[in-house]
């Protein structure tokens, strides 16, 4: 099974600042097959990444993912109020289908 | 527009058993392949169970293999999730998830969820 580890664990900013949250992968992973996901108080979790960068439909493009080895990096540029919320990094090319344990961007 | 609406959670003793079902509309239901994810009150998100579109192939996480049955009925555009046995650690919201995919196991994000519904396991 492979393990995602987020970090951090919570994220403290202000609106208009850049969050930057990591998920490393405990063994190789095909950085196609990396997804983000953003999870508001009482809402299920929407798809905002797959493919490790590309973005889900309607998703703004101040959402970002990349890769690198087994570390994959979510940068959301300026965020909005809207953006504070918490944060789950997935990979769906092996089974089961793993999630790492979120991180929370919360309002400074 | 796809639509994902869980029902059938609620209160149920330890060891009991619990059918949730999910009714999907706006997309061919069965051309998709579905899931169930849970989240356990305060916690993170955990794969529970695949079928592919047919429902000829299905997939257990290790914890829920043998105590939970995933099914669909492609006819009435519903997905089931039999739970037996459970557990106080079973108690979460269960969601009803697709996959832009026919197979379960076909790499690919969750692309809709429903709004999920919550099993609390209990004495």
């Amino acid at each position: 099974e492979i393990v995602l580890t987020q970090s951090p664990g919570t994220l403290s900013l202000s609106p208009g600042e850049r969050a930057t949250l990591s998920c490393r992968a405990s063994q190789s992973l095909n950085s196609i097959y990396l997804a983000w996901y953003q999870q508001k108080p009482g809402q299920a979790p929407r798809l905002l990444i797959y493919g490790a960068s590309s973005r889900a439909t309607g998703i703004p493009d101040r959402f970002n993912g990349s890769a690198s080895g087994t570390d994959f990096t979510l940068t959301i540029n300026r965020l909005e109020p809207e953006d504070f919320a918490v944060y789950y990094c997935q990979q769906y090319g092996s089974a089961p289908r793993t999630f790492g344990q979120g991180t929370k961007v919360e309002i400074k | 527009e796809v639509q994902l609406m869980e029902s059938g959670g609620g209160l149920v003793q330890p060891g009991g058993s619990l059918r949730l079902s999910c009714s999907a509309t706006g997309f061919t239901f069965s051309s998709y392949a579905m899931h169930w994810v849970r989240q356990a009150p305060g916690k993170g998100l955990e794969y529970v169970s695949g079928i592919s579109h047919n429902g000829g192939d299905t997939y257990y996480a290790d914890s829920m293999r043998g105590r939970f049955t995933i099914s669909r009925d492609n006819s009435k555009n519903t997905l089931y999730l039999q739970m037996s046995s459970l557990r106080a650690d079973d108690t979460a919201i269960y969601y009803c998830v697709r996959t832009h995919s026919n197979n379960w196991y076909s790499a690919q994000s969750f692309d809709y969820w429903g709004q999920g519904t919550l099993v609390t396991v209990s004495s």
